[in-house]
């Protein structure tokens, strides 16, 4: 079984700049999540879905990042007019619906702004 | 929203010592205690959890516990090996919304 598909790896920016990560779940897990992974911090919920519906978005900084999953499946993370501040990995998890199902995470998109 | 606080962030064993990891959390409404295991330049991944309704699960060397009236819960991990050298990270899901909260990490280091 394929596990979360993450692309691209690695991202270098200049400030201002945007980016587009993209993420493809385990067949079947109807729940997406993204994590914003800071250096040497755990990951924090930025958005998450179940199907193609936003679950919870309140930690996602709405004036720069946006997060679609238009058909339940696949989904894109972008991030407009990157800042430092934002550099971090960018971390997919998938997982069946409901509480206490394991979250599968991908390799993460690795982002530096400069 | 749920804080969860991993208490120790670097933990030094020997090999064939036991390691114990501890972690709190704020939300009482929160019922699902995972934890998940990084290694050097990897993702996370699963490696054990505990539910609400025990107190204690074990999984070969891996024991959980929790407290929930101390809203406490730890993993302990006996008889290291240095493949167990990784970050370990603790997290809390609240039962009315499934969000998984983490906590900063742990990392362990197994010494030969």
């Amino acid at each position: 079984e394929a596990g979360v598909t993450q692309s691209p790896r690695y991202a270098v920016l200049q400030e201002g700049q945007a980016v587009s990560f993209w993420c493809d779940p385990i067949s079947g897990h109807d729940t997406l999540y993204w994590y914003q992974q800071p250096r040497d911090q755990g990951p924090q919920l930025l958005v998450y879905f179940r199907d193609e519906a936003v679950i919870d978005n309140s930690q996602l900084p709405s004036d720069r990042f946006s997060a679609v999953r238009p058909k339940g499946t696949n989904s894109t993370l972008k991030i407009q007019s990157a800042k430092q501040g934002d550099t971090a990995t960018y971390l997919c998890a998938s997982s069946l619906t409901g509480v206490g199902n394991t979250l599968y995470f991908g390799e993460g998109s690795r982002l530096i702004v400069v | 929203g749920e804080k969860v606080e991993q208490h120790q962030s670097t933990l030094s064993v020997r090999e064939g010592d036991s390691a114990v990891i501890n972690c709190t959390y704020t939300d009482t409404a929160s019922s699902y205690f995972p934890w998940y295991k990084q290694e050097a330049g990897k993702s996370l991944h699963f490696v054990i959890d505990i539910r609400s309704n025990v107190d204690r699960k074990q999984s070969q060397r891996l024991t959980v516990l929790l407290d929930k009236k101390a809203k406490r819960f730890s993993l302990h991990i006996t008889a290291t090996q240095p493949e167990d050298s990784a970050i370990y990270f603790c997290a809390a899901s609240n039962t009315n919304t499934g969000k998984l909260t983490f906590g900063d990490g742990t990392v362990l280091t197994v010494k030969p």
